[in-house]
C-alpha cells in the first residue's frame, strides 16, 4: 500500500534560517503531493500541491518539487519565521481514490526569534 | 472560503457511553472525512463518504460508526466510549476530483475528545 515518510521531528530553528523538511513516498503509479500545516489550535490547511513530476508548488515563501526518480517532495523555505512554527505533514493521493489522502506522521517544526 | 465547523472544540465524556461528533461543511462537497491525530502517529483516517447514505472504512474504523443523511453533514458515532479513543478528531470535505487532479481536502479545527 502507499505510505509516506517524512524526517524525524521536531526541528527547532533561528527565525531567518533556511529550513529544509525532506519527505519520500512510496507508491504506484502517479500520485499527488501535498504539504499541509497545522498552526497551535487549529485544523490543517493546504499549504502547497504538485500533480506530476518536476511540478513545483509554492506559497507564502515555501517550495517543494515532485521528484519521481527519488519518489521525494522535500519542503523549502529561504528564511524562515517565527509565524511559521507549526506542524507540517506530507500527503499523497491517487487520482479518482475521492481524494483520499495518506499522510505522513508530521513533524514540528519551531522558530525561535 | 471553505468552512468546515466542528461542533465542539472539547469534549470529555464518560467509558461506555455513546458519543456523536458532528462536522457540517457549507461548499456542496461530495467527500467528507473522519481522522483521528495522536503524537507520533499522524492522521489516521476512519471512515470517509463520497455521497449521501454513503460510507466506507478507513484504516482504523473499529469502534466507531458515521452517519451522513445529509450531504453537508458528517457525523462521527462512539458506539461505547473507551479510554483508547482520547484523541483529537478532524473532519474534512473535499469536492470530487476533476480534469486529471485531485481537489485539496478542507479541514475543521478538530475536537480534542477526552474519555474518563
Amino acid at each position: 500500500g502507499d505510505s509516506v515518510t517524512q524526517m524525524e521531528g521536531p526541528v527547532t530553528l533561528s527565525e531567518e534560517a533556511f529550513l529544509t523538511i525532506n519527505c519520500t513516498y512510496t507508491a504506484t503509479g502517479y500520485p499527488s503531493l501535498f504539504w499541509y500545516v497545522q498552526y497551535p489550535g487549529e485544523g490543517l490547511q493546504l499549504l502547497l500541491k504538485a500533480t506530476k513530476a518536476d511540478d513545483k508548488g509554492s506559497n507564502k515563501g515555501f517550495e517543494a518539487t515532485y521528484r519521481k526518480e527519488t519518489t521525494s517532495f522535500h519542503l523549502e523555505k529561504g528564511s524562515v519565521q517565527v509565524s511559521d512554527s507549526a506542524v507540517y505533514f506530507c500527503a499523497l493521493t491517487h487520482f479518482g481514490a475521492n481524494s483520499k489522502l495518506t499522510f505522513g506522521k508530521g513533524i514540528t517544526l519551531s522558530v525561535r526569534p | 472560503d471553505v468552512k468546515v465547523t466542528q461542533s465542539s472544540r472539547y469534549l470529555v465524556k464518560r467509558t461506555g457511553e455513546k458519543v456523536f461528533l458532528e462536522c457540517v461543511q457549507d461548499m456542496d462537497h461530495e467527500n467528507m472525512f473522519w481522522y483521528r491525530q495522536d503524537p507520533g502517529l499522524g492522521l489516521r483516517l476512519i471512515y470517509f463518504s463520497y455521497d449521501v447514505k454513503m460510507k466506507e472504512k478507513g484504516d482504523i474504523p473499529e469502534g466507531y460508526s458515521v452517519s451522513r443523511e445529509k450531504k453537508e453533514r458528517f457525523s462521527l458515532i462512539l458506539e461505547s466510549a473507551s479510554t483508547n479513543q482520547t484523541s483529537m478528531y478532524l473532519c474534512a470535505s473535499s469536492s470530487q476530483s476533476t480534469g486529471k487532479s485531485n481537489q485539496p481536502q478542507h479541514f475543521g479545527d478538530g475536537t480534542r475528545l477526552s474519555i474518563l
